[in-house]
Parts: C-alpha cells; structure tokens; sequence
C-alpha cells in the first residue's frame, strides 16, 4: 500500500519571502499522480498543482512550482513571494495510474503554514 | 457553476440515529468519492463509485452505506450513527480522463453524542 509522509507538521514564512513543503511518498508502482492540496480555514480541499510521474518536467502554477524527484520519491511544493492569502493546511496527496487504486487519494498528515505579515 | 455540493454543512447527531450525507455534482462526472478527516489526518477514502449503478469500498467503509442512481448524486448513508464517526466529511468528483484531479466539495462537520 501507498504511504505520503509530511515531515513538517508546521512551518512560517515572511510575507513576500519563499518556503517549501516537504513530501515523501513509498510506492512500487511506475505511474502514478501527486497533488498539492491548501485547506483554508474555510476548510475548502483547493488543487494546488499536479505532477504525473512520467512527466520529467516539475509542474508549475504561477508562484506554486513543485520539485519533483521519482527516484527519490520526494514531491517537494515552493511557493514564491508568499502572501497572507497562502495561509492553510496544505496536503500532498498520492494516487495510482490504474485499476480501482486509481480513485483513491493517499494523503500525508498536513503541515500548517503560518505568514508573517 | 456551482461544482460539488455538499448539505448538510453541519449536523449533530445522537449515537444510533441514521442519516444521509447529501453530494451532488452538476459537472457529468464519472467518478465520484467520499473521504473523511479525523484531526491530525488527512483525507481517507469511505466508498467511491465509477459510474451510476457502480461504488466500491475504500479505505474505512465500515458504519456506512453509499449508492449511485444517477451520474450527478452520491448520497452516503450512516445507519446507525457512533461517537467514532464524528469526523467532516467531503465528496470528491472527477472526470473519468486518466490526468483529472478530484474537485472536492465543501465539507460537512458531523458530530455524534
């Protein structure tokens, strides 16, 4: 079975300044999709950004860019010139390429991240 | 373009008592799933469905029910609610295309007495 690990429960970051999100993820399949989800406050689940694993090129959307390393198993989110609004819970999520497995969404444990105005 | 709506946004319940979780999607998607989170954790998935008349079991199905009669509505069913299913519960929908994310609803908070 599928694992993510979040290693930061929390982390802060200066407004207008960038930080990363780790994420790592224990697999022995060869195609798969990883997500980046921000929980609000409103408790809203928001699609962040996505990577398919069979894509070399690390995903990007706007100031949110991911670094992603399969052999590694590391999915990794930077957000760039932070603001207030980035404030949340944010889950990186795992799900299989194929068969039944490919409805389910594994999730890591969240890390809170807090911006300083 | 309202997306997944979830009702009720809340609910308290007493231990025993059954209800319905309403989810309904006006985007024809295929796939359809509910999730719970427990704090400190994220989503898990109760039962999922690939298509009317289809669903399958997640990762914690037991203590609920869930059907598929039409592409747009998946209800999920507690027949006899426990204090263990207090928990917010989200629906998620998808398109059956390989590379789509699951659009997720608002959540509804769910406490059992």
């Amino acid at each position: 079975a599928q694992t993510v690990t979040q290693s930061q429960p929390e982390m802060s970051v200066q407004e207008a300044e960038t930080v990363t999100l780790s994420c790592t993820y224990d697999t022995s399949e060869s195609d798969y999709y990883l997500f980046w989800y921000k929980q609000p406050p409103s408790r809203q689940m928001i699609l962040v950004i996505r990577q398919e694993a069979y894509k070399q090129q690390n995903a990007t959307e706007n100031r949110f860019s991911v670094n992603f390393q399969k052999a590694a198993k590391s999915f990794s989110l930077k957000i760039s010139d932070s603001q207030l609004g980035d404030a949340a819970m944010y889950f990186c999520a795992y799900r299989s390429f194929y068969g039944g497995g490919s409805e389910k969404l594994v999730f890591g444990k969240g890390t809170k991240l807090t911006v300083n105005p | 373009n309202a997306g997944v709506t979830q009702t009720p946004k809340f609910q308290v319940l007493k231990t025993g008592q059954s209800m319905t979780l309403q989810c309904a999607q006006d985007m024809n998607h295929e796939y359809m799933s509910w999730y719970r989170q427990d704090p400190g954790m994220g989503l898990r998935l109760i039962h999922y469905s690939v298509g009317a008349g289809i669903t399958d079991q997640g990762e914690v199905p037991n203590g609920y029910n869930v059907s598929r009669s039409t592409t747009e509505d998946f209800p999920l069913r507690l027949l006899s609610a426990a204090p263990s299913q207090t928990s917010v519960y989200f629906c998620a929908s998808r398109s059956g295309s390989q590379n789509q994310p699951q659009h997720f609803g608002d959540g509804t908070r769910l406490s059992i007495l």
